[in-house]
């Protein structure tokens, strides 16, 4: 596997649900982020990890719950979600959380997990 | 608080034409990277180009190239005899240098008419 892994690409669950998305990335990158991308709106940022810390929660409800185990795993467990959270959720992976002036920090995406709430 | 702007939701173009997609974005900083990422419809997004905003010369990728205009805080995307496989949506997106945070702009969902 090379790049950013994201399973299952396709998930139906109901409201009552509890289910995990998972992202793996092969890049010994320092830094990894959830994105959700929702029908004819710009990319939400909803959390992001630096060498495993937590360094962002972008006002992110508490039905999504991010776990960073290691540097190369990030998960986004999912419990009592709404019908609106049906959404595209991209994971993405850089270098490292903090840039520096002679650098940039690409960002590398996975294939995305498309979620459904019934 | 930096925002992007891409101003056009939809443009098209044909086969072998050139088209520009546009990008403003508002930033009181002085050091930052703009990117141009394209998500075809495999959902998985891919960087096209990337430029610094110390750097003058417009950064350039085959067939990709784009004009930016620090002063009028614009960047926009050349794509140059465009190709089938260029269909896709385009996304405009800021980070500033100290901070890992990518801003992404709305997106242009870009057809290629054969």
């Amino acid at each position: 596997e090379t790049g950013v892994t994201q399973t299952p690409r396709h998930l139906v669950m109901g409201m009552t649900n509890k289910k995990s998305l998972k992202c793996e990335q092969h890049l010994g990158h320092n830094a990894m982020y959830w994105y959700k991308q929702s029908a004819k709106k710009p990319l939400e940022l909803m959390f992001v990890y630096n060498f495993k810390e937590q360094t962002e929660n972008n006002s992110v409800p508490s039905r999504f719950s991010p776990e960073c185990p290691n540097s190369s795993h990030l998960f986004l467990h999912l419990h009592t979600l709404q019908p609106e959270d049906s959404a595209l959720y991209l994971c993405a992976s850089s270098q490292d959380g903090i840039l520096a002036l002679s650098s940039y920090n690409e960002q590398f995406f996975g294939p995305g997990t498309r979620l459904t709430v019934l | 608080a930096q925002t992007v702007t891409q101003s056009q939701p939809e443009m098209s173009v044909q086969e072998a034409e050139t088209v520009t997609l546009s990008c403003t974005y508002d930033t009181s900083e002085s050091d930052y990277y703009l990117f141009w990422y394209k998500q075809p419809p495999s959902r998985q997004m891919i960087l096209v180009i990337r430029q610094e905003a110390y750097k003058q010369q417009n950064a350039t990728e085959n067939r990709f190239s784009v004009n930016f205009q620090k002063a009028a805080k614009s960047f926009s995307l050349k794509i140059s005899d465009s190709q089938l496989g260029d269909a896709a949506m385009y996304f405009c997106a800021y980070i500033r240098t100290s901070y890992d945070k990518v801003i992404f702009g709305p997106g242009t969902s870009l057809s290629v008419i054969p």
